[in-house]
C-alpha cells in the first residue's frame, strides 16, 4: 500500500521570505501523481499543484513550485515570497495512475506566516 | 459554475444514530469520493462512486455506505455512530482520471 509521510508538524516563516514543505512516499508503482492541498481555516481543500511522476521538469505555479525527487520518493514544495494568505494546513498526496485513483494523504503540515 | 456543495454544514448526533451526508459534484464532473478527516490528521479515503457503483472502497467498516444517483450526486450513511465517527467528512468529485475539487465538507459530532 502507498503511504505519505509529512515529518514537519508545524512551520513557521517570515512574510515575504521563502519556506520549504517536506514530504516522502512509498510505492511500488512506476506511474503516480502527486499533489500538494492546502486546507485554510474555512475547511476546504484546495489544489495547489500537481506534480506527474513521469515528468522530469519540476511543476511551478507562481509562488509555488516542487522539488521532485523520484528515485529518493521525495516531493517537497517551496513558496516563495509567503504571504499572509499562505497560513493553513498543507497535506502532501498520492494518486495512482490506474483504478479509482483514490488520494492518499500524509498528516500536513501547519504553517504559519508571521507579519 | 457552482463548486462541490455538501450538506450541511455541520450536525450533532448521539452514539448509536444513523446519519446521511449529501454531496452536489462540480458541473461536468462524474464521479464522487468521500473522505474523513479526523481532527489533526489527514483526511482518509472512504470509498468512490462511478455511474452509481462502488468503484473502490478504503479501510472502513460495512457501517460507512454510500450511493450515487443518476444526476451524480452523491450520499453518504452511517449506521450506528460511534464516537470515534467525529470527524470532518469531505466530498471530492472530478471527471473520471482527473483531478478531484473538494467540497467545504460537513463537520459530525458524536456525542
Amino acid at each position: 500500500a502507498q503511504t505519505v509521510t509529512q515529518s514537519q508538524p508545524e512551520m513557521s516563516v517570515q512574510e515575504a521570505e521563502t519556506v520549504t514543505l517536506s514530504c516522502t512516499y512509498d510505492t511500488s508503482e512506476s506511474d503516480y501523481y502527486l499533489f500538494w492541498y492546502k486546507q485554510p481555516p474555512s475547511r476546504q481543500m484546495i489544489l495547489v499543484i500537481r506534480q506527474e511522476a513521469y515528468k522530469q521538469q519540476n511543476a511551478t505555479e507562481n509562488r509555488f513550485s516542487v522539488n521532485f525527487q523520484k528515485a529518493a520518493k521525495s516531493f517537497s514544495l517551496k513558496i516563495s515570497d509567503s504571504q499572509l494568505g499562505d497560513a493553513a494546513m498543507y497535506f502532501c498526496a498520492y494518486r495512482g495512475f490506474q483504478g479509482a485513483q483514490k488520494l492518499v494523504f500524509g498528516q500536513g503540515t501547519r504553517l504559519t506566516i508571521n507579519p | 459554475d457552482a463548486g462541490v456543495t455538501q450538506s450541511p454544514t455541520h450536525l450533532i448526533k448521539t452514539r448509536g444514530q444513523q446519519v446521511t451526508l449529501r454531496c452536489s459534484p462540480k458541473s461536468g464532473h462524474d464521479t464522487v469520493s468521500w473522505y474523513q478527516q479526523a481532527l489533526g490528521q489527514g483526511p482518509q479515503f472512504i470509498f468512490q462512486y462511478y455511474e452509481e457503483e462502488e468503484r473502490q472502497r478504503g479501510n472502513f467498516p460495512d457501517r460507512f455506505s454510500g450511493h450515487q444517483f443518476p444526476n451524480y450526486s452523491s450520499e453518504l450513511n452511517v449506521n450506528a455512530l460511534l464516537l470515534g465517527d467525529s470527524a470532518l467528512y469531505l466530498c471530492a468529485s472530478s471527471l473520471q482520471g482527473h483531478e478531484q475539487y473538494f467540497g467545504p465538507g460537513t463537520r459530525l459530532t458524536v456525542t
